[in-house]
């Protein structure tokens, strides 16, 4: 059972361009969290989702930050205009859909991105 | 708000020496605890949880951790450190009984020296 896959691992950007972010979950598993890493601290929670829900947004930036998981194909998490304080890990993470097994978040390798 | 503290930014062990990374936590009730561990460039993985029942849980990799409720403490342990236990060491917390996003601490990092 392949993990959580993110990608790209590796994202560089200038100023001004548009950031996307890509996280496919764990096979059989319909919860997806991203969570941000900036350099030198912990993970700070940015967004749940469900298929085609948002659950919980409360962490993320009123502005240029979007996320989305469809029917169809990986979450997405993208960031428009970036500026060099977007610069950071993001970390995509899933949850089964029943049992205890629902609190428990599998992470994935993460995605670095880099504005210059 | 639920927070997590974890004292130690960094902490250095020789190998074989036993270890306890702290974590203290605030919350109205028990939520369920976790401890990840990440390395360098690389993504977290669970080493164990605490949802209920016995306060001492068993973890992959050799480690433990205990829950003291009176404490608000869910403290990780190992017996016998070894090298490749460098990393750094996050604490988690989430609300119980329902799905939800996770509070980290700030993490400890690990320093293992032969």
């Amino acid at each position: 059972n392949a993990g959580v896959m993110q990608n790209p691992r590796h994202l560089v950007r200038r100023r001004g361009q548009e950031a996307r972010l890509r996280c496919s979950p764990m096979k059989g598993h319909s919860h997806v969290y991203w969570y941000r890493q900036l350099p030198e601290e912990g993970l700070k929670f940015m967004v749940y989702l469900q298929k085609e829900n948002i659950i919980d947004e409360s962490g993320m930036p009123k502005e240029r930050f979007s996320a989305e998981f469809p029917k169809e194909g990986p979450s997405i998490l993208r960031i428009q205009q970036v500026v060099r304080g977007d610069s950071a890990a993001y970390f995509c993470a899933s949850s089964p859909t029943v049992g205890q097994g629902l609190y428990e978040q599998y992470f994935g390798p993460g995605t670095r991105l880099t504005v210059t | 708000a639920q927070s997590v503290t974890q004292p130690d930014i960094h902490i250095t062990v020789s190998e074989g020496a036993s270890l306890e990374l702290r974590c203290n936590y605030s919350y109205g009730a028990t939520p369920y605890l976790f401890w990840y561990v990440q390395s360098p460039g690389q993504g977290l993985q669970l080493l164990l949880k605490y949802f209920s029942g016995d306060t001492l849980v068993q973890g992959i990799k050799g480690f433990e951790a205990e829950f003291k409720r009176s404490q608000s403490s869910f403290n990780l342990r190992k017996p016998s450190v070894h090298w490749s236990d460098a990393a750094e060491y996050f604490c988690a917390v989430a609300p119980t009984g329902t799905a939800s996003k996770l509070t980290f601490g700030t993490g400890t990092r690990l320093q293992v020296t032969l």
